[in-house]
């Protein structure tokens, strides 16, 4: 069954130091990999997406990430927090070969000042 | 340029009642799909409606259906409300090209509670 793993509940880290919140994948075929935020009572906001390439994706905000084939990991990285990029992070895969997302279950960031 | 639009934005239903949430896509899109997003879950996938037609369905019984209107719009009905129904619904729209490969755009969902 292709799934998602995202093995931290909560990532807490310090305004102006680097995060990481990590992302694991298990699917059939190419990966098709997508990172999402969400803010208190609020929908999914697209951060970045990997298809095919580089394996360093740059997105929204600042947010980069690394895919990792051998490790089958698709973590999101930015090199300096911010107080307002607290909020729960959401990584996803397509499940192929349909359109259907598979999502992780969230890792919430806290970004202290 | 609207984003997608969900209504209402929150709801109150009793065990046993049904519900009919909606949803309109971003401008330019076409394709429609359903998540359903338990407290502290990520969203788990319901439906995806092309074409005014369901393409795609994911592990929930029958009681979930839906529809698509011509204008691309879409409604998410539930029958017989459980209490484990209560949740945020959220609309994602997308382009229909068959490759999946362009990000599905969310609402800010519909909160269901179930008394």
């Amino acid at each position: 069954a292709q799934s998602v793993a995202q093995p931290e509940d909560q990532v807490n880290v310090a305004e102006g130091n680097p995060l990481t919140v990590k992302c694991t994948y298990s699917v059939s075929g190419n990966p098709y990999l997508f990172w999402y935020v969400q803010y208190p009572n609020r929908g999914l906001q697209f951060l970045l997406k990997y298809i095919t390439g580089d394996n360093l994706v740059k997105g929204s905000y600042g947010f980069e990430a690394e895919f990792n084939k051998s490790q089958t990991s698709f973590h999101l990285k930015k090199p300096s927090a911010l107080v307002s990029d607290s909020a729960l992070y959401l990584c996803a895969v397509r499940e192929n070969p349909t359109d259907k997302l598979i999502f992780g279950t969230g890792t919430r960031l806290q970004v202290f000042p | 340029d609207a984003g997608v639009t969900q209504s209402p934005t929150h709801l109150i239903k009793t065990r046993g009642q049904q519900v009919t949430l909606r949803c309109s896509p971003k401008s330019g899109h076409d394709t429609v799909s359903w998540y359903q997003q338990a407290l502290g879950q990520g969203p788990q996938f319901i439906f995806q409606y092309y074409e005014e037609e369901e393409r795609q369905r994911g592990n929930f019984p029958d009681r979930f259906s839906g529809h698509q209107f011509p204008n691309y719009s879409s409604e998410l009905n539930v029958n017989a409300l459980l209490l484990g129904d209560s949740a945020l619904y959220l609309c994602a729209s997308s382009l229909f090209q068959g490759l999946g490969n362009q990000p599905q755009h969310f609402g800010d969902g519909t909160r269901l509670s179930i008394l």
